[in-house]
């Protein structure tokens, strides 16, 4: 029963550093987003994919990439890490389909990355 | 999206229902609202979601006014594990695979 898994669980990189933070989720949904979350904020839509092969900036996509490697997976790339990136970053799937889009979301735990 | 406004924070005694209040006053008639939770550094919890008409599920019952500019999500008997910051979310249907607008939220705060 393990739904949206998230790794790592936690990161601190040194300014200019990359990494990749990997989702999977195992509900054989086709849509996969990712957010971050600053303290006291609800979360922000950084990237989506509405379907495997497709990507879209969400709010915040500045200083991000994303990869939807398969239907499972959905990663996210800081290419050249800041501090202001300095969040807990969620990843979600959801079951998209073309006729309505009212299907909910499910989230992993997080990844929480420290940024120095 | 038509933008929600909550209050900030809210007391229930555990045991006692939990009615959380969500306005959403510029909602069109294709917007579904949704209501998710985040219990304390865990990704956010689905918990229902309505159009019009009244929803229940194990976790809770949605309560949305005739003209659709409110809504309450009650938790009936709340216990501690219900302390949480709930997000009440109002979405396009058929808008795409767009992702969801999370405002602030309500902290809820069960007192045993």
């Amino acid at each position: 029963n393990a739904g949206v898994t998230q790794t790592p669980k936690f990161q601190v990189l040194k300014t200019g550093q990359s990494m990749t933070l990997q989702c999977a989720q195992d509900m054989n949904h086709n849509s996969m987003y990712w957010y971050r979350q600053d303290p006291g904020m609800g979360l922000r839509l950084i990237y989506y994919s509405a379907s495997e092969g497709t990507t879209d900036k969400g709010e915040v996509p500045n200083g991000y990439n994303v990869s939807r490697l398969n239907k499972r997976e959905f990663s996210l790339r800081l290419e050249s890490a800041a501090p202001s990136q300095t969040s807990v970053y969620f990843c979600a799937s959801s079951e998209f389909l073309q006729s309505y889009s009212n299907q909910p979301q499910h989230f992993g735990d997080g990844t929480r990355l420290s940024i120095l | 999206d038509a933008k929600t406004t909550q209050p900030p924070s809210m007391d229930c005694a555990e045991g006692r229902a939990a009615n959380l209040p969500c306005n959403h006053s510029t909602i069109s008639g294709n917007e579904y609202v949704y209501w998710y939770r985040q219990i304390h550094s865990q990704g956010p919890q689905y918990i229902i979601h309505g159009l019009k008409n009244n929803e229940t599920n194990e976790m809770a019952s949605l309560i949305i006014t005739e003209d659709r500019k409110s809504s309450t999500l009650i938790l009936p008997h709340a216990t501690l594990r219900d302390t949480a910051v709930y997000y009440c979310i109002v979405r396009v249907v058929g808008g795409g695979a767009d992702g969801l607008t999370f405002g602030k939220g309500t902290h809820l705060i069960i007192q045993p």
